[in-house]
């Protein structure tokens, strides 16, 4: 077990939808990092948060969109969802943003958009 | 833009034998980690290993050991006494960004799917 908990593990939704994932770092952990992983395009970075703010972003689409919490706490929305939207949501987090600080997974959100 | 390339797709293995996962890659930070994760048929990404880029010895965790060669961006994986619940995907992972702003975040291969066979 990592730490890291993900909530809901499965979801199905229909397009045009908005849904909201949510993600529990590690206690301790400051940083908070989205990823999504599809078929197609494989693990996929696509934005981090360091103790409430954002602080970099990666292939993440304008319907997207992240905060985190002060209890550290994170959750991605996602809106006017598309069939390509449907992909394994993962969230991982460290203790500092640093290079030599290791990412820590949770076990997924699995989204899929009928 | 950083790349990460595993080039196998696949690969399968005999029980008991050793098997080499191999990954290319593309950074511009001046020193980072480099990091093998599993993801089992359960999904959970699993760290496996880590290599920092300054250390001259490989990095071994009880099976698993790493061939690092800086000057050739290249970061392989061996497992030793390969056992059933190696079986899953491996990715390899390096750092994301350019000077220093990777915050941590971290680009990742396309993954390797390794069968171990009884």
């Amino acid at each position: 077990d990592s730490g890291v908990t993900q909530t809901p593990k499965h979801l199905i939704t229909a397009t045009g939808q908005r849904v909201t994932l949510r993600c529990s770092p590690r206690s301790g952990d400051l940083s908070v990092y989205w990823y999504q992983q599809s078929l197609d395009q494989g693990l996929q970075f696509l934005i981090q948060y360091y103790n409430g703010e954002e602080r970099a972003k990666g292939n993440i689409l304008e319907r997207f969109s992240a905060q985190q919490f002060p209890d550290l706490h994170s959750e991605l929305n996602l809106s006017s969802l598309e069939l390509g939207d449907s992909a394994l949501y993962f969230c991982a987090s460290s203790v500092t943003q640093a290079w030599n600080s290791p990412l820590h997974f949770g076990n997924g959100t699995r989204l899929t958009v009928t | 833009a950083q790349t990460v390339t595993q080039s196998q797709p696949e690969m399968s293995v005999q029980e008991a034998e050793t098997v080499t996962l191999s990954c290319t890659y593309d950074t511009s930070e001046n020193n980072y980690y480099l990091f093998w994760y599993k993801q089992p048929p359960s999904r959970q990404m699993i760290l496996v290993i880590r290599q920092e880029a300054y250390k001259q010895q490989n990095a071994t965790e009880n099976r698993f050991s790493v061939n690092f060669q800086k000057a050739a961006k290249s970061f392989s994986l061996k497992i030793s006494d390969s056992q059933l619940g190696d079986t899953a995907m491996y990715f390899c992972a390096s750092p994301h960004g350019a000077g220093g702003t990777s915050y941590g975040k971290l680009t990742f291969g396309q993954g390797t799917i390794l069968t171990v066979h009884p």
